[in-house]
């Protein structure tokens, strides 16, 4: 159980395009899903926390126009990478929370996806 | 702001050797922890977590972690390792009032057959 999917796994585009990236929880509903960013031998930095229904929030300095984030539905957050130019390159990695009720929330995560940018 | 340490950043072991990797935070308040492994290739996987109750906790793949509340510390522990065990181990910080975790900057693991 509490299996969470990121599509694509990689992708490749061009400096100027955009690029969304999906997260699915499987086999249960998450109203909060969490979008991160994993530079290469470092830790994963918090970039939004993603709420069904309502707005994204975002971590400081991160920009909300540039990481586009929707979660029309509790088994489906998107990150869309817009008008990527090469330092956008990175691991993104989704969670989602897990609610079984009080304090006993778990994130679990998906596999990422590996963005390059030309 | 709150923090989170993971003061061996790569440990190298022969099989069959002892583990115990250091986790310490920074947050005076209740917190939630949890240890992740990330295997090569692979995605974050929970390994355990402690909500309250026994701070003895134990993992899946016979790794166990103690919460020691006066050291603001967490420590995973496996009593003898195997070459699967290679992988970078994570601990995470929950504090109450959020659902946000705080990441350590994670230990890679390299375990010699």
């Amino acid at each position: 159980g509490a299996v969470v999917s990121q599509h694509p796994s990689r992708v490749i585009c061009k400096s100027g395009t955009s690029v969304k990236i999906e997260c699915r929880s499987l086999d249960f509903q998450a109203t909060t899903m969490f979008w991160y960013r994993q530079f290469p031998k470092q830790s994963l930095m918090l970039m939004a926390t993603s709420n069904e229904g309502s707005k994204a929030t975002y971590e400081q300095g991160v920009e909300k126009d540039k990481f586009l984030i929707n979660h029309a539905s509790l088994t489906l957050s998107t990150l869309t990478v817009t008008s990527a130019h090469p330092e956008d390159s990175s691991f993104y990695i989704c969670s989602a929370l897990g609610t079984s009720g009080g304090s006993t929330d778990t994130q679990y995560f998906g596999p990422g996806t590996r963005l390059t940018v030309l | 702001a709150q923090s989170v340490s993971q003061h061996n950043h790569h440990v190298i072991l022969s099989e069959a050797a002892s583990l115990e990797l250091g986790c310490n935070y920074s947050y005076g308040g209740t917190v939630n922890l949890f240890w992740y492994v990330q295997y090569p290739g692979q995605h974050l996987q929970l390994l355990l977590k402690y909500f309250s109750g026994d701070p003895l906790v134990k993992g899946i793949k016979g790794f166990e972690a103690e919460f020691i509340k006066s050291k603001f510390s967490f420590n995973l522990r496996k009593p003898s390792v195997q070459w699967s065990d290679t992988a970078e181990y994570f601990c995470a910080v929950k504090t109450s009032g959020t659902y946000k975790y705080i990441f350590g900057t994670g230990t890679r693991l390299k375990v010699l057959a």
